[in-house]
């Protein structure tokens, strides 16, 4: 499976759109991206995956380049509930129980 | 509502006193595992079933057992528990087709 690289921290103020990138240059072509949030110790948190295109929901949206490797996760208006530790973990599809956690970066939004 | 449940949430026992983690969902979900999570060393997986009466070990297996007798319920077993199980523990579940895993509130154990 891919390993991810994260920075380990950054920072965003409230109300700003929060950049979180991820680096996967040896992905493959059948892993996806996935991504989880980590707030204070509770349990991690999906938010949202892509193979290829990107990908938006409620939550956020998820931008890959062409070449996958590397994507970046979009907070669009951070709030201060969004302070948490994200994690990119490429998923193969055909192991897909198989998450390598790193990590993470940790997202620190302002007021 | 959908969720996975975990008892206790917060347990400080001594070494070598048996102890259980519970861990239930209400998904119906066939996959089921656990976590423990150590500062520095981010998320390792102890133990997955893939269903019922089938598990097989993760990363971090040693010192820990399982038991999958229904579907809904994932207990974690320390035997003998030593300091170096001093963690926090998570238990997640997700569909067959998955892998968008759903996690626990967590359980911090102390062992002194």
């Amino acid at each position: 499976d891919a390993k991810t690289t994260q920075p380990p921290s950054m920072d965003c103020a409230e109300g700003r759109a929060a950049n979180l990138p991820c680096n996967h240059s040896t992905i493959s072509g059948n892993e996806y991206v996935y991504w989880y949030r980590q707030i204070h110790s509770q349990g991690p948190q999906y938010i949202i995956h892509g193979l290829k295109n990107n990908e938006t929901n409620e939550m956020a949206s998820l931008i890959i380049t062409e070449d996958r490797k590397s994507s970046t996760l979009i907070l669009p208006h951070a709030t201060l509930r969004d302070t948490a530790v994200y994690y990119c973990i490429a998923v193969n599809a055909g192991n897909n129980r198989k998450l390598i956690w790193g990590l993470g970066t940790s997202l620190a939004v302002n007021p | 509502e959908a969720q996975v449940t975990q008892n206790p949430r917060y347990l400080i026992t001594v070494t070598g006193k048996k102890l259980t983690v519970t861990c239930s969902q209400n998904m119906n979900h066939e996959y089921m595992s656990w976590y423990r999570q150590d500062p520095g060393l981010g998320l390792r997986q102890i133990y997955y079933s893939m269903n019922v009466e089938v598990t097989d070990k993760g990363d971090v297996p040693e010192g820990y057992k399982v038991s999958r007798k229904e579907k809904r319920n994932f207990p974690l077993i320390l035997e003998s528990p030593s300091p170096n199980q001093t963690s926090l523990y998570f238990c997640a579940s997700s569909t067959s087709t998955g892998p968008e895993q759903y996690f626990g509130p967590g359980t911090r154990l102390t062992v002194t």
